[in-house]
């Protein structure tokens, strides 16, 4: 089925670790996006690419790394895991130009829980 | 830099009354979208309804409305007729227009709903 697809939907990983968090669209959607969402904050831009080899900071990219070497695929990895990248990882991708289905809106993963402890 | 503010941290309504969740924003752009996502209990993002700001008719789907005031920089949700499954955070969410620019949607923090039988 076409959508986006996040894994692990629940991770539990230690201080220092190094964890890589998936993500995969079948939409061929050009934007693609990481955020997280933590209480009192909202969701909040972490980064985001317009293309493939393509990748920019949002606002609170400190601790993490994306690449983007296919256009379908967009991993968000914590090089050394803190306690406070706890957080609910989503994300999301967009078209370019026409506005698509969700007309300039995003279509998003189911999420991705992630506790270091 | 655009700012999204939900002043409302949490909402009740009884089932079956109309409640209104506040959105204001701030932005020097003129033309923009503005969206209502809705994220149940599930985690899921939900878009619900979306505004071009170019458009002077409020947008509505089935039993959601905005009250859209571009002078007043504010986009007010509208959920008629609630029901149980209305519960959810619901955010306010600004995208500059993406043409030509990455157009990052920008969240407010969200508004919790809560629903009363």
């Amino acid at each position: 089925d076409a959508g986006i697809t996040q894994s692990p939907r629940y991770k539990i990983t230690e201080t220092g670790r190094q964890v890589t968090l998936m993500c995969h669209q079948t939409w061929s959607h050009s934007y693609m996006f990481w955020y997280r969402q933590d209480l009192g904050h909202g969701l909040r831009l972490i980064y985001y690419s317009a293309a493939a080899d393509i990748t920019d900071k949002g606002e609170v990219p400190d601790g993490y790394v994306v690449s983007r070497s296919k256009t379908e695929n967009f991993p968000l990895t914590l090089e050394s895991a803190t306690r406070s990248q706890t957080s609910v990882y989503f994300c999301a991708s967009s078209e370019f130009g026409t506005g698509g289905v969700h007309g300039y809106g995003y279509t998003f993963g189911s999420g991705t829980r992630l506790t270091v402890v | 830099a655009q700012t999204v503010t939900q002043s409302q941290p949490e909402m009740s309504v009884q089932e079956a009354e109309t409640v209104t969740l506040s959105c204001t924003y701030d932005t020097s752009e003129s033309d923009y979208y503005l969206f209502w996502y809705k994220q149940p209990p599930s985690r899921q993002m939900i878009l619900v309804i979306r505004q071009e700001a170019y458009k002077q008719q409020n947008a509505t789907e089935n039993r959601f409305s905005v009250n859209f005031q571009k002078a007043a920089k504010s986009f007010s949700l509208k959920i008629s007729d609630s029901q149980l499954g209305d519960a959810a955070m619901y955010f306010c969410a600004y995208r500059r227009n993406p043409r030509g620019s990455q157009g990052n949607l920008i969240f407010g923090k969200g508004t919790k709903l809560s629903v009363k039988p």
